[in-house]
């Protein structure tokens, strides 16, 4: 299976801040890397498919970068509502595979 | 719009099944596979496979595999998965996804605990 690293595991920022996290895949996976923010109790939500492709209703503020087995989510100006948990997850290689998750924390 | 509604917490006895649902609404059920993913606290997010909803195909994760049976009801939309010879093991979380883009639209997860 492709083992997925996530990065960092907690993240304390401040409103407005620009934050990154990052996934890397143990092989290439091409472009076939989503990101995801779950809050306690809620569906997790699609954010970013395929690398860089921002999923419907998703502020743009959200972008995804990235190729072949490094991976990065980035957050332009970090708004109240963006804390909580967020993973990455391929779908190039069956079966897929997540990343650990990062805790993003209000500072 | 889309939505995926899964059933209630559930809390079985070791060795015993359960069987949890997932029923979609806002498109066509049929056009699209459902995955089934369960999460852990410590061991994070795990691919159990998934169901065409069509023509009611499963692929299942060789981990998964005599642990989980995928099922569909078209007539209803709802998809549904049965955990066999539960285990304290299996306490976990599990979620419904549209399978689109690897996961598009996900469900709100069921809380399953196994205890005596």
């Amino acid at each position: 299976d492709v083992q997925m690293t996530q990065s960092p595991s907690l993240l304390s920022a401040s409103v407005g801040d620009r934050v990154t996290i990052n996934c890397k895949a143990s092989q290439n996976i091409n472009k076939y890397l989503n990101w995801c923010q779950q809050k306690l109790g809620e569906a997790p939500k699609l954010l970013i498919y395929n690398t860089n492709n921002l999923q419907t209703g998703i502020p743009s503020r959200f972008c995804g970068s990235g190729s072949g087995t490094d991976f990065t989510l980035t957050i332009s100006s970090l708004q109240p509502e963006d804390f909580g948990t967020y993973f990455c997850f391929q779908h190039n290689s069956w079966p897929l595979t997540f990343g650990s998750g990062t805790k993003l924390e209000i500072k | 719009q889309v939505q995926l509604q899964q059933s209630g917490a559930e809390l079985a006895k070791p060795g015993s099944s359960v069987k949890i649902s997932c029923k979609a609404s806002g498109y066509t059920f049929t056009a699209y596979d459902i995955s089934w993913i369960t999460q852990t606290t410590g061991q994070g997010l795990d691919y159990i496979g998934y169901i065409n909803t069509g023509s009611g195909g499963t692929y299942y994760n060789e981990k998964f595999k005599g642990k989980a049976t995928l099922t569909v009801d078209k007539s209803s939309s709802t998809a549904f998965m049965q955990l066999s010879s539960l285990t304290p093991e299996d306490t976990a979380v599990y979620y419904c996804a549209r399978r689109v883009n690897g996961g598009d639209y996900w469900g709100q997860g069921v809380m399953v605990t196994v205890s005596s």
